[in-house]
């Protein structure tokens, strides 16, 4: 089956550092790839949708700036968080999707961020 | 505009006893539905998916899920729990814009 991977699977960072997060498909070719943030006990909520070669689309609230991402191949993409601060530390999930509508994305494992 | 409602935030169940989680979506069009499995700290797996086919859909480790389009929903059913069975369920529908839209999710809690 395809798989995704994420590293690193936990990072800790001081406050005002900023924190990159790659997400790998390594088995397919991803032409689109999601990137979600999860709080504590609570659902998946969609940050931004990438796809390879051309910019990111950043859902309504997601600060562009702050959460930069970059599709730069068809199995790598990458979340920055830049500046980060304690109100960022939460869990991050990427997925990656061959670009059929009907096809299913395919999750990473997850990064857990923790700012102090 | 689609959406899904996951009824429960949690289910408890005792070990061999029949589970159901609940779903409910809202869509202007054919739904591609699904549910997915997360365990703690971990990332999501598919447990199975709707994509116009068969009403009844069978997924891994024993799932299976019905799409009844007269009642908007898409219940997660299992005949017999296990411990392992243990864990944060997801509703999902794919919206217009091929994004998967969650909902809430529900714990199961599966007592000995």
């Amino acid at each position: 089956g395809a798989v995704v991977s994420q590293h690193p699977s936990w990072v800790i960072c001081k406050s005002g550092t900023s924190v990159k997060i790659e997400c790998r498909s390594l088995d397919f070719q991803a032409t689109t790839m999601f990137w979600y943030r999860q709080f504590p006990k609570q659902s998946l909520m969609l940050m931004a949708t990438s796809n390879e070669g051309s910019k990111a689309t950043y859902e309504q609230g997601v600060e562009k700036d702050k959460f930069l991402i970059n599709h730069a191949s068809l199995t790598l993409s990458t979340l920055t968080v830049t500046s980060a601060h304690p109100e960022d530390s939460s869990f991050y999930i990427c997925s990656a999707s061959a670009g059929e509508a009907y096809n299913e994305q395919f999750f990473g494992p997850g990064t857990r961020l923790t700012v102090l | 505009a689609q959406s899904v409602t996951q009824l429960g935030s949690h289910v408890s169940v005792s070990e061999g006893a029949l589970v159901l989680l609940r779903c409910n979506y809202s869509s202007s069009v054919p739904p591609y539905l699904f549910w997915y499995v997360q365990y703690p700290n971990q990332g999501l797996q598919l447990l199975l998916k709707y994509t116009s086919a068969a009403t009844l859909v069978k997924g891994i480790n024993g799932f299976e899920a019905e799409f009844k389009k007269s009642e908007t929903s898409f219940h997660l059913t299992k005949p017999s729990a296990h411990m392992r069975d243990a864990a944060e369920y997801f509703c999902a529908v794919k919206s217009s814009s091929y994004k998967l839209i969650f909902g809430s999710g529900t714990r199961l809690l599966v007592r000995p």
